[in-house]
């Protein structure tokens, strides 16, 4: 069976830190992956999505990038937070071929102060 | 994109009542739509799906119906129960060369009384 994972569960950074939130996924090949931000009280705003290694297409303009080093593990990073980084940061994965249902990750509180 | 507004809409129910979430998608072109439930401080969990082709589809205790005229989208949770208190939202998806990305409604805070 098909396993996503996030770490860390939880992160609080200070303004002007980097950061670097790794997602994993296990049992499948060549999924689709997705960087979601939430914030609170609020719907899912895509960041990133990446249909294969090295291959990451953003949805907004921000602060933060993705990185695809492998097949199954998707990286958000940034150079220097800022307050409106704050949030509860999901992602999740999708068979590339045919299927849309979105399996998410368990996501990470990021509070940054 | 980010859902916009203050405050998301809330249902409340009684435990055993039926419940009904609704959700406006925004193009006609999209050909499949999911719900997910997501609670407090965890990842939202599929619940059910439907594409296009159809109109209605069924379940355990839910049921999702698809009205593409309107471009409306609700889903029905039978004898509703505490464990089913969650966000809800929907979601669609344009297919073609969308690469599976889901466009997410703003979503409906359901809150079940004992």
């Amino acid at each position: 069976s098909q396993t996503i994972h996030q770490w860390p569960a939880t992160l609080v950074q200070p303004v002007g830190s980097p950061l670097s939130l790794e997602c994993t996924v296990e049992g499948t090949s060549n999924p689709n992956l997705y960087w979601y931000r939430q914030a609170a009280g609020r719907g899912l705003q895509l960041l990133f999505y990446s249909i294969g290694i090295g291959q990451i297409s953003s949805e907004v303009p921000q602060n933060l990038s993705a990185s695809r080093p492998q097949d199954r593990q998707f990286i958000l990073s940034s150079k220097k937070l800022l307050l409106s980084d704050s949030g509860f940061y999901l992602c999740a994965w999708t068979v590339a071929a045919g299927g849309y249902e979105q399996f998410f990750g368990p996501g990470t509180r990021l509070t940054v102060l | 994109g980010e859902s916009v507004g203050l405050h998301l809409p809330t249902l409340s129910v009684q435990e055993g009542d039926n419940s009904i979430i609704n959700c406006a998608y925004s193009n006609s072109a999209s050909d499949y739509f999911i719900w997910y439930k997501q609670e407090s401080g965890k990842g939202p969990q599929f619940i059910i799906d439907i594409r296009s082709n159809m109109d209605k589809r069924q379940g355990q205790r839910v049921t999702v119906l698809l009205n593409k005229t309107v471009k409306h989208l609700s889903l029905q949770i039978a004898a509703t129960q505490p464990g089913d208190s969650a966000v809800y939202f929907c979601a669609e998806n344009t297919g073609g060369t969308s690469y599976g990305k889901l466009t997410f409604g703003q979503g409906t805070i359901l809150t079940v009384h004992p």
